[in-house]
């Protein structure tokens, strides 16, 4: 059974600051690993999905990236900002079963 | 891409009393629906797993009785929970997924039972 775990639990940082959240999975046999952000009381927002055969994707100030092999993958925040305070949340799609398995969550805060 | 819809997104009910929360997929053909909840502070773990036409597929300690899964069209499910108890209290996301595997979450629903 895949387990997906995310460390840290909680970061706090000072604003300006470049981050990594660090996302492990048992299981590397997976279609694609996804990041999400989570609010408080929100629902979730995606913010980077890679594919099985990719090694990381780009958005703005998020890279993220997957090394399926050792069953790892890392969420670099550039240049953090207040607005970037939520929970991060990785998930995984195993090849063969289109549900999701999610990890506990980093809750990140960004000082000002 | 899709736009998913919950109804109600918060609710507040006694005890025992039974609570029916929606799920809708607008301008987007539903083939599957996944129910998961996710208590205080604690991440996503699905409930089931939900074909339309189909009965649900329930994961190992989620009850299938408990927890009432309908998915008769292609634009909505709907999870009925029976006699809610306090520990029931948790968020319930849907997320919609279609011939691809692009999947669309809904915006969540927070039940608290009283």
């Amino acid at each position: 059974k895949q387990e997906v775990t995310q460390i840290p639990a909680a970061l706090s940082v000072p604003e300006g600051e470049n981050l990594v959240l660090n996302c492990s999975f048992t299981d590397s046999a997976i279609y694609n690993l996804q990041w999400f952000r989570q609010d408080p009381g929100k629902g979730l927002t995606s913010l980077l999905l890679i594919q099985s055969s990719q090694r990381e994707q780009t958005s703005g100030r998020l890279n993220a990236s997957l090394d399926k092999s050792s069953g790892r993958s890392t969420l670099y925040i550039a240049a953090s900002q207040p607005g970037d305070s939520a929970t991060y949340l990785c998930a995984v799609m195993d090849t063969g079963r289109r549900a999701l398995t999610f990890g506990s969550g980093t809750r990140l805060q960004v000082q000002p | 891409g899709a736009v998913v819809s919950q109804h109600p997104s918060w609710v507040i009910c006694k005890s025992g009393t039974s609570v029916k929360i929606e799920c809708r997929s607008l301008d987007f053909q539903a083939t599957t629906m996944f129910w998961y909840r996710q208590f205080p502070k604690q991440s996503l773990m699905l409930m089931a797993t939900s074909n339309e036409g189909s009965k649900a597929t329930y994961e190992q300690g989620v009850e299938k009785d408990k927890f009432l899964i309908n998915h008769a069209s292609l634009t909505l499910s709907t999870l009925t929970v029976t006699s809610a108890h306090p520990e029931d209290s948790s968020f319930y996301i849907c997320v919609v997924a279609g011939s691809t595997d692009t999947q669309y979450f809904g915006p969540g629903t927070r039940l608290t039972v009283l």
